[in-house]
């Protein structure tokens, strides 16, 4: 597609929910990227994958939270019972390769109640 | 981990004005980029600029990476460009993400 696919776009759960995000990526992109922004801040590094290949996930807060790309596309961030410090934008981006520009989708906010 | 620094936090300006905006960052860094958050959360790559200087019309960007530094010129403002500015590095091997400075939240006024 022309620009990075985040959905849903907003997502309310309720506390220990299981919840899953889905990334669609540039088409072509193999480097794909999580990161989670919460209210004023900067976003922070989640998880990254070059491929289908997770090559780094240091930044994933606990392990109530996975991620995937199974076929090198379309990427699943999952987190289970969530809480309410999860409440957060998560955020995609996908870039051609490792060291240059990225594209970001819009994100999906997630409100944990 | 590496640390990323962003000036002014808050700038507030007339439309029309001027300004820089300036990253300090605490390490060595093979990718530097600027990004703008608008008032709607979307975040729009402006700038690839691991060492340089680079313009794309009101815009332009200079790094200078022996001085661990960035800076982000906006010239002859317009209210779109309100929103924020962040300043994201990456030290080496792709595999560590971005780390992102707290950004400068920039105002343009009518």
């Amino acid at each position: 597609g022309a620009g990075v696919s985040q959905s849903p776009r907003y997502k309310v759960a309720k506390r220990g929910q299981d919840v899953a995000l889905r990334c669609d990526p540039i088409s072509g992109h193999v480097s794909l990227f999580w990161y989670q922004q919460a209210l004023g801040q900067g976003p922070e590094f989640l998880t990254y994958f070059q491929n289908e290949a997770q090559l780094d996930k240091s930044g994933l807060p606990s392990d109530r939270f996975f991620a995937e790309r199974p076929e090198g596309s379309v990427s699943t961030l999952k987190i289970q019972r969530t809480q309410q410090e999860d409440s957060a934008v998560y955020l995609c981006a996908s870039s051609l390769l490792t060291s240059s520009g990225y594209t970001f989708g819009s994100g999906t906010r997630l409100t944990v109640v | 981990g590496i640390q990323v620094e962003q000036s002014p936090p808050d700038l507030i300006l007339q439309e029309g004005a001027n300004s820089t905006l300036r990253c300090n960052f605490s390490d060595s860094v093979n990718n530097l980029q600027w990004f703008h958050q608008n008032p709607w959360g979307q975040l729009i790559n402006l700038f690839y600029i691991p060492s340089g200087t680079k313009q794309n019309g009101r815009l332009s960007a200079t790094t200078v990476a022996t001085e661990r530094y960035s800076l982000l010129y906006i010239s002859s403002s317009q209210t779109t460009d309100s929103g924020v500015y962040f300043c994201a590095v990456e030290t080496g091997g792709g595999a560590d993400g971005l780390t992102f400075g707290k950004g400068t939240h920039l105002i343009i006024q009518p």
